[in-house]
Parts: structure tokens; C-alpha cells; sequence
């Protein structure tokens, strides 16, 4: 099973300034990443996937980048909508996993 | 607009058996795989199982494997996801999510969730 692991698991930002997550695979899962983002009482939405695609309707404040292991998320300018938990995803091999979560909060 | 709507979910006592459903609507259904992910309260998301677009392939996650059948009807737009022998540690919001592909890809889009509690 590829464990994925993602740092830190709660990020303190301010408004408008920028957010950087990190999520980390066991093992390689080349591109085949995705980033999803959950608001209290909702289900995940996709933002993120083939590690750096956004999804549609995806603001471009939000960026994806890394392949093989290591991988990033980065939201440029917190806007108020933003602060959420947020998951990495493998697809790339049998178990899918998911990694903890890093909640962003003010 | 794609829709993804569960049900079935509610209180079960340990060993007891539920069966979920969830119908899809707003995209080519048996084009896509189909699968549930769950949330246990105030915990991280766990896979559980995928159906191919043809249902002629499952997989399972191996806490689940033996004990949950996921199924699908293209006709009705539904896929299923019998759970049998439940355990106190099956409690969670199950999600019904779509894939990308036929066969893998990323979530793109998740129901709401409905809630199973094994509890006696």
C-alpha cells in the first residue's frame, strides 16, 4: 500500500497571503495525484488532479505541481472560501489512498 | 449538471447488514467507474471500493474485502454497496463518487453522504 503523508497537518495563514501543503508518496505514483478540498458538512471537491491540472471552475490562485513523490499545493492569496481541510490522493496503484489532510486555517 | 444522490444509510447493530445506493444523473453513466469513499467522524477520507464503467471489475479495500459488495445497474443509473458483518469501526459518512475514466482516474464529482452508525 502507498502511504501518503502530508505536512503539516495544520497550516495558520492570514488572508490574503499565500498557503503552501505538501504531500509526500511512499513510493512513486508518477502524476497520477489529486488534490481535493472539504468544507465542514460538505463532501470533498476536486481541485487538483494529474498532480498540476485544475479541475473545472478551479480559481487559478490555486496550483499543483511535483510527480514522482513529492508533491505541492498552493493557494498564491487566501481568500475566506479557501480555509478548509484539504487531501492529497494516489490513483496511481491499488489500494487509491488518501493522505491525513492539512486544515488551513486564519 | 452531475448529480450523485445516497441513501440507505441509518443505524445498524454490530453483524447486522445495510445496503446503499446511489443514483447518478447528468453524465453518460456506464462510461465512468464508480466508487464509495468513507468518513469516519472527524477522521480523513478512506477508499472502499470501485466498479468499472461495465461492472466487470471490483476492488476492494482490505478492510472491507469479504464483508461489502459494490454493485452497479446501468439501467437505473444506480450503484449499490451491500455491507454485511459490520463493526463498530465501519461507522462513517459514506460518500458515492464518480471517477474520471471508464476504468481509474481522479474523484471529479461526490454526493453528499449519508450516514451509517454501528452502534448497539
Amino acid at each position: 500500500e502507498i502511504v501518503m503523508t502530508q505536512s503539516p497537518a495544520t497550516l495558520s495563514v492570514s488572508p490574503g497571503k499565500r498557503a503552501t501543503l505538501s504531500c509526500r508518496a511512499s513510493q512513486s505514483v508518477t502524476i497520477n495525484l489529486a488534490w481535493y478540498q472539504q468544507k465542514p458538512g460538505q463532501a470533498p471537491r476536486l481541485l487538483i488532479y494529474g498532480a498540476s491540472t485544475r479541475a473545472t471552475g478551479i480559481p487559478a490562485r490555486i496550483s499543483g505541481s511535483g510527480s514522482g513523490t513529492e508533491f505541492t499545493l498552493t493557494i498564491s492569496s487566501l481568500q475566506s472560501e479557501d480555509f478548509a481541510v484539504y487531501y492529497c490522493q494516489q490513483y496511481n496503484n491499488w489500494p487509491l489512498t488518501f493522505g491525513g489532510g492539512t486544515k488551513v486555517e486564519i | 449538471e452531475v448529480q450523485l444522490l445516497e441513501s440507505g444509510g441509518g443505524l445498524v447493530q454490530p453483524g447486522g447488514s445495510l445496503r446503499l445506493s446511489c443514483v447518478a444523473s447528468g453524465f453518460s453513466f456506464s462510461s465512468y467507474a464508480m466508487s464509495w469513499v468513507r468518513q469516519a467522524p472527524g477522521k480523513g477520507l478512506e477508499w472502499v471500493s470501485v466498479v468499472s464503467g461495465t461492472g466487470d471489475y471490483t476492488y476492494y479495500a482490505d478492510s472491507v474485502k469479504g464483508r461489502f459488495t459494490i454493485s452497479r445497474d446501468n439501467s437505473k443509473n444506480t450503484v449499490y454497496l451491500q455491507m454485511n458483518s459490520l463493526r463498530a469501526e465501519d461507522t462513517a459518512v459514506y460518500y458515492c463518487a464518480k471517477r474520471s475514466l471508464l476504468v481509474g482516474g481522479e474523484f471529479d464529482y461526490w454526493g453528499q453522504g449519508t450516514l451509517v452508525t454501528v452502534s448497539s
